[in-house]
């Protein structure tokens, strides 16, 4: 198993704070990607990073920062958490842009916004 | 998405039957990813496919990419309950190191 681990697993947070999100690996894959899961949606792309400190948007980025200061490291914020923003929320990591498409996922955070 | 489309959207099946997954792109495939995923658990690679008629196994799981229609199939033989878990198809649209996913299709295997 790829070694990707995720920080919290599980949060309940409240409307208007702040939340962060910690994806953790010890493989030293150059991509990494934040994932959200919904009933119904699937996964959709939040935000991914092909580098540090290089970060694009995905499909659903608004409401949602990333940062990515070291390669193992890549963090998701919101910065004030709405009950839309309720879901669980998976990292992935894939190793070149050649295997870029072979991702590896992480265990997942479930959040609740209350 | 609406850009991959999954059918069925859920699979009851008894124990020892066989069964198929479809996943159908509105857009050109540059490759088709399959993963599993038990239920609270992350993703879990399966396969890749990148070229019409490539056929792959994984145990008892084969899958085919069909590029002229823009098409992938997944069938489990003789499934048994560790085969239970959500199935999602991923599309190479040719984004540049991004992947859209189908919403998956969630496979119960009767004992």
């Amino acid at each position: 198993d790829a070694g990707i681990t995720q920080s919290p697993r599980h949060k309940v947070t409240e409307t208007g704070t702040p939340v962060t999100l910690r994806c953790h690996q010890t493989e030293n894959h150059r991509y990494m990607y934040w994932y959200r899961q919904d009933p119904g949606h699937g996964l959709r792309l939040i935000h991914y990073s092909y580098g540090v400190k290089d970060t694009d948007k995905g499909e659903v980025s608004d409401g949602y920062s990333v940062s990515r200061s070291k390669t193992e490291d890549f963090l998701l914020t919101l910065e004030s958490a709405t009950s839309s923003q309720t879901s669980v929320y998976f990292c992935a990591i894939s190793e070149s842009v050649v295997r870029s498409y072979e991702q590896y996922f992480g265990p997942g955070t479930r959040l609740t916004v209350t | 998405s609406q850009e991959l489309e999954q059918s069925p959207q859920s699979l009851i099946v008894q124990e020892g039957k066989n069964l198929t997954i479809n996943c159908t792109s509105s857009k050109t495939l540059y490759g088709l990813y399959w993963y599993k995923q038990k239920y609270g658990e992350g993703l879990i690679f399966l396969m890749m496919l990148q070229k019409g008629g490539e056929e792959k196994s994984h145990e008892k799981i084969t899958a085919k990419l069909d590029e002229k229609k823009q098409q992938s199939s997944l069938h489990i033989t003789a499934s048994q309950p560790s085969h239970a878990g959500i199935y999602l198809c991923g599309a190479d649209h040719n984004q540049g190191g991004k992947l859209i996913f189908g919403q998956g299709t969630e496979l119960s295997v009767k004992p």
